[in-house]
């Protein structure tokens, strides 16, 4: 069935670091793809989103790129804030309308 | 509203009381989707509305959970002879159509003692 991996945290990095938050996923269609980000005391906000193959989704300083052949959707950042630390989550949309949400990755930037 | 509504922000029950929990979505988004947040499971979809069609119900836990939307906006979650392990963050979201980007609210904490 259709289901999404993303890589387990904590994650714990020095200001200006370079990110990658890995995910992937495993699909009979062709999702539509998200992160959402999570900070502290506050509730779930999109952070980008690509529909199709080779789609990049950026915001914020973040990308992820919708790559079909790898069934992938990492974020990555070139130069992290304390301002980032939050919780990270992937989601795919299958097609059911639903998210399916992947278990989140907990980031930490110091400075 | 500016953003989707979540009352109470906190509720703390007692064993086998029943809860109401209520989702005020984004004024004219037609899709309402209720998700659940807990350190043993995760994020997780509970039930999803769309317009006037029947809600998909696939998520609900048990048969002690149900949610119903009048008129097509507000929601409420209904968790009857609560137990510890509904202990969660309940999830409000609304996007303008079925494949759109959800909003999410800040979430209601639900603490079942």
């Amino acid at each position: 069935g259709d289901s999404v991996t993303q890589m387990e945290g904590p994650v714990t990095l020095s200001e200006e670091a370079f990110l990658t938050i890995n995910c992937t996923y495993t699909a009979t269609g062709y999702p539509s793809l998200f992160w959402y980000v999570q900070y502290p005391g506050e509730g779930l906000q999109l952070l980008l989103k690509a529909t199709k193959a080779d789609d990049k989704g950026s915001n914020k300083g973040f990308e992820a790129t919708y790559r079909k052949e790898t069934t992938s959707f990492h974020l990555e950042k070139g130069s992290v804030q304390v301002s980032d630390s939050a919780v990270y989550f992937c989601a795919p949309n299958f097609g059911n309308e639903k998210l399916t949400f992947g278990t989140g990755t907990r980031l930490t930037i110091i400075p | 509203g500016a953003g989707v509504s979540q009352s109470p922000s906190n509720k703390v029950t007692e064993k086998g009381k029943d809860v109401e929990l209520r989702c005020d979505p984004i004024s004219g988004h037609t899709a309402l989707y209720w998700y659940r947040q807990s350190l043993g499971q995760g994020l997780e979809f509970l039930i999803y509305f769309q317009g006037n069609s029947a809600p998909d119900k696939s998520g609900l836990p048990s048969d002690r959970f149900s949610a119903e939307r009048t008129g097509g906006s507000v929601s409420t979650l209904t968790i009857q002879r609560t137990q510890q392990e509904d202990s969660a963050v309940y999830l409000c979201a609304s996007s303008s159509t079925a494949k759109n980007i959800q909003y999410f609210g800040a979430g209601t904490r639900l603490s079942v003692l």
